[in-house]
């Protein structure tokens, strides 16, 4: 039983490109959505995280939008860099008190020169 | 001055055999995680302390035993290893039960053969 579903499993992008990283959930009572980066042999980073109360949230290049009706969320990277070539998850959870992360199935990013 | 470590980073058994993987974090954090990341990438929860207390146990078998000694450290101990159990296995901390920005240590590459 999926309960964060991501999309796509792999993404080439060219360098300065956006990438756009897609994920839906059921669980109508998850509040918190976050988005981790995993270099290879390293484990997973928080990148940038977004509550429900906002459609979208940038932090420097990287922006998530927001849409609470669809139970969608995506992330964006502006002006894409081949560092930035990674795994990227998408989680969410059900609540503040609630510590249990639920992880879309991620996906291998390639920014190529 | 790795926030959250774990050893070893390699782990290679033979089936049957019993393993240990040691966690600790020195961020002063009141919550540790145990995830594991099988072969396609898939990150899940096994279990989750909160100042020594087992909070979570997801539908893991009991041959797997974490052990916290104290809040800085999480240990898991695997008894009659199995093939499937062959995965790349992550400990994590967040601040406290509630916060759910995780940190992750760099990963245990568990193979059984």
């Amino acid at each position: 039983q999926q309960q964060v579903k991501q999309s796509p499993q792999s993404l080439i992008v060219q360098k300065g490109g956006i990438p756009i990283i897609n994920c839906a959930y059921e669980n109508t009572a998850f509040d918190y959505f976050p988005w981790y980066q995993q270099f290879p042999g390293k484990g997973p980073a928080l990148l940038i995280a977004i509550r429900p109360d906002v459609s979208e949230k940038k932090e420097g290049r990287f922006t998530i939008s927001f849409n609470k009706s669809a139970k969608q969320f995506s992330l964006h990277i502006m002006d894409s860099q081949p560092g930035d070539s990674a795994t990227y998850f998408c989680a969410a959870s059900e609540d503040f008190g609630n510590e249990k992360l639920t992880f879309g199935t991620g996906t291998r990013l390639t920014i190529i020169p | 001055d790795t926030a959250v470590s774990q050893t070893p980073k390699y782990l290679v058994t033979q089936m049957g055999n019993d393993k240990s993987i040691k966690c600790e974090q020195n961020l002063g954090h009141d919550t540790m995680y145990w995830y594991k990341q099988d072969s396609k990438k898939f990150l899940k929860i096994m279990f989750s302390y909160n100042n020594k207390e087992l909070i979570i146990n997801e539908t893991v078998p009991n041959r797997f035993s974490p052990k916290s000694p104290d809040k800085a450290h999480l240990n898991l101990h695997i008894n009659s290893l199995e093939l499937g159990d062959s995965a790349v296995y992550f400990c994590a901390s967040s601040l406290r039960q509630g916060n759910t920005e995780a940190f992750f240590g760099q990963g245990t590459r568990l193979t059984v053969v």
